[in-house]
């Protein structure tokens, strides 16, 4: 029962270009979302989150969507650059102290 | 500021056998994670300490897996004995509070059982 969806294993996307990575959620009581970045052979970084009363969150190239009434969001890259290259995982969290849960993640490749 | 530390980086056992994995998370840190992570998946959380209090342990193995965190500082996730499937990647992180909003993770240590 995967409650976090990522359902684009890989996505491909031109240097300088836009990279949109969904995200799709099954339970209605996430409140807290996050965006974690993966090289190979390190662990997972914070890149960025939403709280459930928000919509929107920017942190310089980097835009979170989250919207509560198609269970979905996503993530902008603009403009993307090569060192973009890494796994992002999408996680979501129900409530203070509860565990987050996390997609399977989606491989980015920006291509120079 | 030094980030969270795991060691050893690659273990490779034989199953039956047992292993321990170490981590020291950034101080300060009161909630430390360990989380497995399977190739091709995301993490999933074993165990959560709120300083050395144990806050979610619902996915731990507890027949075979063990955890501690001695002095609410570093912390030492055990398995006993290896199954094959135990081969992952396993993740400490910490964080201040015990939210679970911004965590920070070692580059974590994978286990091969043969």
């Amino acid at each position: 029962d995967q409650q976090v969806k990522q359902n684009s294993p890989s996505l491909s996307v031109q240097e300088g270009r836009i990279s949109i990575l969904n995200c799709d959620y099954t339970n209605s009581m996430f409140d807290y979302f996050l965006w974690y970045k993966k090289y190979p052979a390190e662990g997972p970084t914070f890149l960025i989150s939403i709280s459930s009363i928000k919509d929107k969150n920017e942190d310089g190239r980097f835009t979170v969507f989250l919207n509560k009434s198609a269970k979905h969001l996503s993530l902008h890259i603009v403009p993307s650059q090569p060192g973009d290259s890494a796994v992002y995982f999408c996680a979501a969290r129900a409530g203070n102290n509860r565990k987050l849960i996390w997609g399977l993640g989606t491989s980015l490749a920006v291509n120079p | 500021e030094a980030g969270v530390a795991q060691s050893p980086r690659y273990k490779i056992i034989e199953k039956r056998q047992s292993v321990a994995f170490w981590c020291n998370p950034i101080s300060g840190h009161a909630t430390l994670y360990w989380y497995q992570q399977i190739l091709g998946q995301g993490p999933k959380l074993l165990i959560q300490f709120q300083n050395n209090g144990v806050v979610d342990d619902s996915q731990l193995p507890k027949d075979r897996f063990s955890a501690e965190r001695l002095k609410g500082v570093d912390s030492t996730l055990k398995i006993q004995p290896a199954k094959l499937e135990d081969s992952a990647v396993y993740l400490c992180a910490s964080s201040l509070g015990s939210e679970n909003t911004e965590a920070f993770f070692g580059q974590g240590t994978r286990l091969t059982v043969v």
